[in-house]
């Protein structure tokens, strides 16, 4: 079976640093990816692991435990416009299965 | 096109009625996903379709939902007979062969009254 877990919600401020998990236990594994979904919108692409380590991509960054079966996005200096759903996938037999995603608040 | 294109954007059906719901995929994107989102949920993984091999159908919750992709390019899901549970929204993404970035389109709402 497939199983994808992240916090359904998580709460920052403005300029903070906040971490989202996500753990994942499935049957195969070819990458891990992470996207952002604004309320109503479609799901935009942050990022791509497929080896153990850190992904820096501006002031996201995507880290990958492949032994934990564990990864994380981090993202800093946040602002207003990341309120957002984050959503954490594993690629597996060509497809996306995707977890719960973690609903992101930025307060001021 | 420049994106995943979806129509139509909304859709109210009466419970029983069939619908069909419309993907163009990116030009040259061989791969072709359809995945629900119903609200306040994840996406929730249905067809994949890749070049001329079978698609892979192991999401879709029942046989009254159907998809096909004519020329390997747009592709059409079909939901029959539909049912108050199946109001959600219904994403459409593509991928170019051994590509890792998939692009969403901005889906379909679909509301069974």
């Amino acid at each position: 079976g497939q199983n994808i877990d992240q916090p359904t919600e998580m709460t920052a401020t403005e300029g903070a640093i906040v971490q989202i998990n996500c753990t994942y236990q499935t049957s195969g594994f070819n990458g891990l990816f992470w996207y952002q979904q604004h309320a109503g919108e479609a799901p935009t692409f942050l990022s791509y692991n497929v080896l153990d380590g850190l992904e820096e991509k501006g002031r996201f960054s995507s880290f990958l435990s492949r032994s934990k079966g564990y990864s994380y996005l981090l993202l800093k200096e946040l602002q207003m416009k990341d309120s957002a759903s984050y959503l954490c996938a594993v690629e597996h037999t060509g497809k996306l299965i995707f977890g719960q995603g973690t609903t992101l608040q930025v307060k001021p | 096109g420049a994106g995943v294109s979806q129509s139509p954007s909304n859709k109210v059906t009466e419970k029983g009625k069939d619908v069909e719901l419309r993907c163009d995929p990116i030009s040259g994107h061989t791969a072709l996903y359809w995945y629900r989102q119903s609200l306040g949920q994840g996406l929730e993984f249905l067809i994949y379709f890749q070049g001329n091999s079978a698609p892979d159908k192991s999401g879709l919750p029942s046989d009254r939902f159907s998809a096909e992709r004519t020329g390997g390019s747009v592709s059409t899901l079909t939901i029959q007979r539909t049912q108050q549970e199946d109001s959600a929204v219904y994403l459409c993404a593509s991928t170019e062969q051994g590509g890792k970035g998939y692009t969403f389109g901005s889906g379909t709402r679909l509301t069974v009254v």
